[in-house]
């Protein structure tokens, strides 16, 4: 079935590092997709998104890549802060019938030591 | 904080029974949609209201159905729990049925333990 995933389910950095996680989706009529932040006992928070007809998409501190080719969507966080850590979910929509419902990957932990 | 207020925070069931998990949506936003997220996945989809209407639903029994409110709030009932019901509820709002790069707010989830 149609699904989207993560290559790395944790990840470690330094503070100051760059971090960068990586989500491959399946369904090439994907359109839209989003990176969620969610922090322990709280929602998934949203980070950035990105459509179809886009490489490359920059936020604060932020940048998200999409490479179509490949299927393969990373999330860069430069000058990564202990407030950074949290589990990453990247999400993808399709148009149409679709309409908000967002199909997600399973997660990656990032976790920085100061 | 996203606005999306959901209640209660934590709740523990039997199998069997049945629960009502509710959620208001952020200020101006016309759309809920619900999640179900498992210990250590990600959230799957479970329906969406939008006026009043279950717009879509994903791969959910019958036991799981919803309402929406003509102030936009919403509930999510779960008939007949089992053990595997066990998860955090998550509610999202968002404007105009949640369209393409509409984004969604996520309320702080309730946490549901069915034994």
């Amino acid at each position: 079935g149609e699904s989207v995933g993560l290559h790395l389910p944790t990840l470690s950095v330094q503070e100051g590092d760059n971090s960068i996680i990586n989500c491959a989706y399946s369904n090439s009529a994907s359109d839209y997709f989003i990176w969620y932040k969610q922090e322990s006992g709280k929602g998934p928070q949203f980070i950035i998104d990105i459509r179809s007809n886009m490489d490359k998409r920059q936020g604060q501190r932020v940048t998200v890549l999409l490479n179509k080719t490949v299927k393969h969507l990373s999330l860069q966080i430069a000058a990564t802060q202990p407030g950074d850590s949290a589990v990453y979910f990247c999400a993808e929509n399709k148009e149409g019938t679709s309409y908000g419902k967002l199909t997600f990957g399973q997660g990656t932990i990032l976790t920085v030591h100061p | 904080d996203a606005g999306v207020t959901q209640s209660p925070t934590h709740l523990i069931k039997t199998r069997g029974q049945q629960v009502t998990l509710r959620c208001s949506p952020k200020s101006g936003h016309d759309t809920v949609s619900w999640y179900q997220q498992a210990l250590g996945q990600g959230p799957q989809f479970i329906f969406q209201y939008y006026e009043e209407e279950e717009r879509q639903r994903g791969n959910f029994p019958d036991r799981f159905s919803g309402h929406q409110f003509p102030n936009y709030s919403s509930e999510l009932n779960v008939n007949a729990l089992l053990l595997g019901d066990s998860a955090l509820y998550l509610c999202a709002s968002s404007l105009l049925g949640g369209a393409v790069n509409n984004e969604q707010f996520f309320g702080p989830g309730t946490r549901l333990t069915v034994l």
